[in-house]
């Protein structure tokens, strides 16, 4: 079935570091995938999305290239904020199938 | 964008009590909803798809009938605990999609069992 598996947590950087959260996948097909964000006592705020291989999604200075040779999706942003704070799930959904996701990675971005 | 909504945000009851938490697509229709749980610091797990005007079809594991699920319109779904104890406090969230595969999600509700 699919799945899919993410870097574990909790990450800490300084302010204006580089983030990677990596993300690795097993589906059948051509899913789409996806990073979402959740902050603090929310629920699940689309970040980017990727539909196709070689496809890059980009949102806020994040972005993440579906990678079909590597089954991967990692997400990476250059300069990382305080307000980046939060916990970030890498998902997959194939076609009618429900999403599947990671077990999310928590991100603490200090000053 | 796509918005969904959830109520309440938040639940405080005592065991015993059944608690109804609706689901909301404000600006789509929404053909297919998901009942998703998480527990603090843990990934959503999947309880149940429904689609409207159909049973919903629930994930291994979960009791369809502690977990009432009714997708009776298109932009509508109720999620109902029955007989909440201690064990079912936890962040409910929902999801709507109108066509595969992207799925929008509510803001959760917070259900606190005393």
């Amino acid at each position: 079935g699919n799945s899919v598996t993410q870097m574990e947590g909790p990450v800490t950087l300084s302010e204006e570091a580089f983030l990677t959260i990596n993300c690795t996948y097993t589906a059948t097909g051509y899913p789409s995938l996806f990073w979402y964000v959740q902050y603090p006592g929310e629920g699940l705020q689309l970040l980017l999305k990727a539909t196709k291989a070689d496809d890059k999604g980009s949102n806020k200075g994040f972005e993440a290239t579906y990678r079909k040779e590597t089954t991967s999706f990692h997400l990476e942003k250059g300069s990382v904020q305080v307000s980046d704070s939060a916990v970030y799930f890498c998902a997959l959904s194939s076609n009618n199938n429900d999403m599947r996701f990671g077990a999310g990675t928590r991100l603490t971005v200090k000053p | 964008g796509a918005v969904v909504s959830q109520h309440p945000s938040w639940v405080i009851c005592k065991s015993g009590t059944s608690v109804k938490i609706e689901c909301r697509s404000l600006d789509f229709q929404a053909t297919t909803m998901f009942w998703y749980r998480q527990f603090p610091k843990q990934s959503l797990m999947l309880m149940a798809t429904s689609n409207e005007g159909s049973k919903a079809t629930y994930e291994q594991g979960v009791e369809k009938d502690k977990f009432l699920i009714n997708h009776a319109s298109l932009t509508l779904s109720t999620l109902t605990v029955t007989s909440a104890h201690p064990e079912d406090s936890s962040f409910y969230i929902c999801s709507a999609r109108d066509r595969p595969p992207e799925q929008f999600f509510g803001p959760g509700t917070r259900l606190t069992v005393l």
